[in-house]
């Protein structure tokens, strides 16, 4: 069955520096999504992304955060200047369509900031 | 504020036995409601789906329930396995369609499922 792929399985980086995880969505998908979850607390919506463009945020999506297409398999988030905060398991998810199409995850890059 | 709670927070069981976990939501407008399972490591998988009109659903021993005039939803496992031990968590897509994006997560219900 096909999957979603993420890497780096583990990143640690230091506070400032930018980072970009990685994330190949399922081939036929459409839509592309961003997740983080902080440990011990509840997954939260980072933004979704559809022909090429952000269709909708959150707001702990700001502007240290931006996504990219930048070929036909990979959809990238990069975060500029790092936090301690940031540190999380960061989900990325692909659906093939509108309507009530699943989510399918991958299975996510843990980021360490030190 | 649009929130997903899920109770029990934790769950032990015998191997074969049935459970039953709860989920209520605030969220508003509803689009349709999600259970996922998530075992440690990995991502969550997709159960079930359903929406404001469907009131069971079912996958295999998962079988989900949604009242929308409450706003409450149950997923039932039977004969449970030790594979089914995870963490099961209620999803609630706030819009109508479209992109699916903001899910809103609960923070699910951890089952240990012992021998």
């Amino acid at each position: 069955e096909p999957e979603v792929t993420q890497t780096p399985s583990h990143q640690v980086t230091q506070m400032g520096q930018e980072v970009i995880l990685r994330c190949v969505p399922i081939s036929n998908h459409l839509y592309f999504y961003w997740y983080r979850q902080i440990l011990g607390q509840k997954v939260e919506f980072l933004v979704s992304f559809y022909n090429n463009e952000i269709s909708e945020k959150s707001e702990i999506f700001d502007d240290q955060f931006s996504v990219e297409r930048p070929d036909g398999s990979n959809f990238t988030l990069k975060i500029r200047s790092t936090k301690l905060e940031d540190s999380a398991m960061y989900f990325c998810a692909s659906s093939g369509g509108q309507g009530w199409q699943p989510q399918h995850f991958g299975d996510g890059t843990r980021l360490s900031i030190l | 504020k649009n929130q997903v709670e899920q109770s029990p927070q934790s769950l032990i069981i015998l191997e074969g036995k049935n459970c039953t976990l709860q989920c209520n939501y605030t969220v508003s407008p509803f689009s349709n409601l999600r259970w996922y399972k998530q075992d440690t490591g990995r991502g969550p998988v997709s159960l079930t789906i359903m929406t404001f009109s469907e009131n069971t659903k079912s996958n295999g021993r998962y079988t989900a329930t949604l009242d929308a005039d409450t706003k409450q939803s149950s997923l039932h496992i039977t004969a449970s396995q030790l594979s089914d031990s995870a963490s099961y968590i209620c999803v609630v897509s706030p819009f109508g369609g479209g992109s699916q994006g903001n899910l809103i997560f609960g923070k699910g219900t951890k089952l240990s499922v012992k021998p």
